[in-house]
């Protein structure tokens, strides 16, 4: 079936130093990808998404890149802060115009002082 | 500018009862989808309302159901609640869904008891 997985449940880094969290995706007509951010008891904030004609986009301290060769898609995070702890989420959006996301399992990055 | 806004935040259900809860989307947002989180499962999509009609139906039974009004607020309902319902309840709004952001609400922690 559909899906949208993460290679590494759990991701620790020193803090000023850059994170990557990956994340692969099975429909190869997907053309709308999102990353979000969950903190404890909180809902998915968003942090950067990327449609399919691009293969890169960049935010504050943030970058995407997408690959649909082999259908992944990464989120890139520069000088991680200990703000950064968090779950960060992939999303897939099912194709069509319909808000329906499929989302990865999550990684857990735990940013170390 | 307000975001998506999930009453109530909390509540406690006995098994067999049946809960309603609440989603007022960004204003300007008629597209309003809701999902499911659990530690298992993960994020999983429930369904999709826009311009009051369901859009998109994830694989859930048929306990779980919702309506859109109007004004694009929402509400989800699940009859004959069991204890494996016991999750969070995210709701979320875009513009019209598929390539449009999607912002998700602090979420409805139900448990079951």
């Amino acid at each position: 079936g559909e899906s949208v997985g993460l290679h590494l449940p759990t991701l620790s880094v020193q803090e000023g130093d850059n994170s990557i969290i990956n994340c692969a995706y099975s429909n190869s007509a997907s053309d709308y990808f999102i990353w979000y951010k969950q903190e404890s008891g909180k809902g998915p904030q968003f942090i950067i998404d990327i449609r399919s004609n691009m293969d890169k986009r960049q935010g504050q301290r943030v970058t995407v890149l997408l690959n649909k060769t082999v259908k992944h898609l990464s989120l890139q995070i520069a000088a991680t802060q200990p703000g950064d702890s968090a779950v960060y989420f992939c999303a897939e959006n099912s194709g069509g115009n319909t808000g329906k996301l499929i989302f990865g399992q999550g990684t857990t990055l735990q940013v170390k002082p | 500018k307000a975001g998506v806004t999930q009453t109530p935040r909390y509540l406690i259900k006995t098994r067999g009862q049946q809960v309603t809860l609440s989603c007022s989307p960004i204003s300007g947002h008629r597209s309003v989808s809701w999902y499911q989180q659990t530690p298992g499962q993960g994020l999983q999509f429930l369904f999709e309302y826009f311009s009051e009609t369901q859009r998109n139906k994830g694989n859930f039974p048929g306990r779980f159901s919702g309506r859109q009004f109007s004004n694009s607020r929402s509400e989800m309902n699940v009859s004959t609640l069991e204890l494996g319902d016991s999750a969070l309840y995210l709701c979320a709004s875009s513009l019209d869904g598929g390539r449009n952001t999607i912002y998700f609400g602090e979420g409805s922690w139900l448990t079951v008891v």
